[in-house]
């Protein structure tokens, strides 16, 4: 498997622009997160979904992100209007119900000026 | 949610072993407690997790103290590929572990 994949690997945007952020975790997980990770803040859990429900949204920082799971196999966090505050590297994970342990992607960095 | 304690930093010279401690004092009965590691430029890696037991793998060996109050990563041998943060998280075994909240974790610096 070739794990979980997030696209793009990195995005420049300016304030106000639509971003789309994508995540296409591994064949047969079930469970799906997004996470942030900034210098002040560290890595934090924004959302995530289990068979493709969001089961937890409460670290979403405000309205102008939103997340969504079409299907089991495609996810993604949407934000917009962009701000230069969202600069940060967005890393996606994915797990199977029960097992071990959780598999993240490479990350997107995303820098808005 | 139960939190963690771990130092900012650790150092260690190459081929020496690496004792990381992690105080998590209010942990709750049906907290696991799980490693992870971030190497430079990638995404958190799992390391190990346990609940009560000690617990090897290929990667690490994760020592439980007897009131769970605490635990100890230890690397038996660094290598300079183990230079990462090492964030130590507590997690219920529900929808795929749920909410982890990872903290500052640990950097380990590995001298050659």
């Amino acid at each position: 498997d070739a794990g979980v994949i997030q696209s793009p690997r990195h995005e420049v945007t300016e304030m106000g622009q639509e971003v789309t952020l994508r995540c296409k975790p591994i064949s047969g997980h079930n469970s799906l997160f997004w996470y942030r990770q900034t210098m002040m803040r560290g890595l934090e859990l924004l959302i995530y979904f289990n068979n493709n429900v969001p089961i937890d949204d409460s670290g979403m920082p405000e309205d102008r992100f939103s997340a969504k799971m079409p299907n089991a196999s495609f996810s993604t966090l949407k934000i917009q209007p962009s701000e230069p505050r969202d600069s940060a590297v967005y890393f996606c994970a994915s797990g199977q119900g029960g097992a071990e342990k959780l598999f993240f992607g490479s990350g997107t960095q995303l820098s808005v000026l | 949610d139960a939190k963690t304690t771990q130092p900012n930093s650790m150092e260690s010279n190459e081929e020496e072993p690496v004792h990381l401690p992690c105080n998590h004092s209010t942990i709750s009965g049906t907290d696991y407690i799980h490693w992870y590691r971030q190497l430079p430029s990638q995404g958190p890696e799992y390391v190990i997790h346990g609940l009560t037991s000690n617990v090897n793998n290929r990667m690490a060996s994760l020592a439980i103290a007897e009131d769970r109050k605490s635990s100890t990563l230890i690397l038996h041998r660094a290598t300079l590929r183990d230079a990462a943060v090492y964030y130590c998280i507590l997690g219920v075994p529900t929808d795929s572990w749920g909410k982890l909240q990872f903290g500052a974790g640990t950097q380990v610096v590995v001298t050659p």
